[in-house]
């Protein structure tokens, strides 16, 4: 099983629709989980960090259940702009030391 | 403040020559992580420093890689002697303890 897993889509979305991804998680002691976004060709940029209460940035809400490991992210109103590749990171603490784990990352095509 | 920076930004080799990719953290970063895309697959960790020691180097694929981060300031990544798998994005990200990484640019890696 990895580490951390994302459906790697693609995911086809007409313009102000929302869209949903999840992601999981193995390790129950990770102690930081972020979204990053990762256009064509360029390096990963963080989106949102996301805690166990919920957070909400704009059109984007994250949320952490530790319970079942798993984290998502919403996007309401997409934009053509939104599209991207998306990337769950979960630190992961492992013999002491951290690790920056990544997913697959989930590509998302918002359609005119 | 500066982010990230990696250099050089292109590199294309002939198999069975060296390269060495260099990356300057934010300055007071203590982690320093590098990664690589290899085309159409997932980000995959490569090691990780905390200062100047490497605090894991699972993800690094063989012994023609070698890493070292001097004085734990810039850290240059060599591959030799390069081998046509190694072509690939290779990021540095670095980041304070369990908070977010940021992420350089990317080196591109292109061994023919």
């Amino acid at each position: 099983r990895k580490e951390v897993e994302q459906d790697p889509g693609p995911f086809n979305v007409p313009e102000g629709a929302t869209v949903a991804f999840n992601c999981t998680y193995s390790n129950s002691a990770s102690q930081s989980f972020f979204w990053y976004r990762q256009d064509c060709r360029k390096e990963p940029k963080l989106l949102m960090s996301v805690y166990s209460s919920g957070n909400e940035d704009g059109r984007f809400t994250a949320q952490l259940n530790r319970a079942s490991q798993y984290i998502s992210l919403l996007i309401r109103d997409s934009k053509l702009s939104d599209s991207a590749t998306y990337l769950c990171v979960v630190n992961m603490v492992a013999f002491g030391n951290e690790k920056l784990t990544f997913g697959t990352g989930t590509r998302l095509t918002i359609i005119p | 403040e500066a982010g990230v920076t990696q250099f050089p930004s292109h590199s294309v080799i002939e198999k069975g020559q060296t390269v060495t990719l260099r990356c300057d953290p934010i300055s007071g970063h203590d982690n320093l992580y590098w990664y690589r895309r290899v085309m159409g697959k997932e980000i995959k960790f490569l090691l990780h420093f905390v200062k100047e020691s490497k605090q894991d180097e699972s993800g690094m694929p063989n012994n023609r890689f070698l890493a070292e981060r001097t004085g734990g300031t810039y850290s240059t990544l060599k591959v030799q002697p390069a081998e046509l798998e190694d072509s690939g994005v290779y990021f540095c990200a670095s980041s304070h303890t369990f908070t977010e990484a940021f992420f350089g640019q990317g080196t591109r890696l292109t061994v023919v």
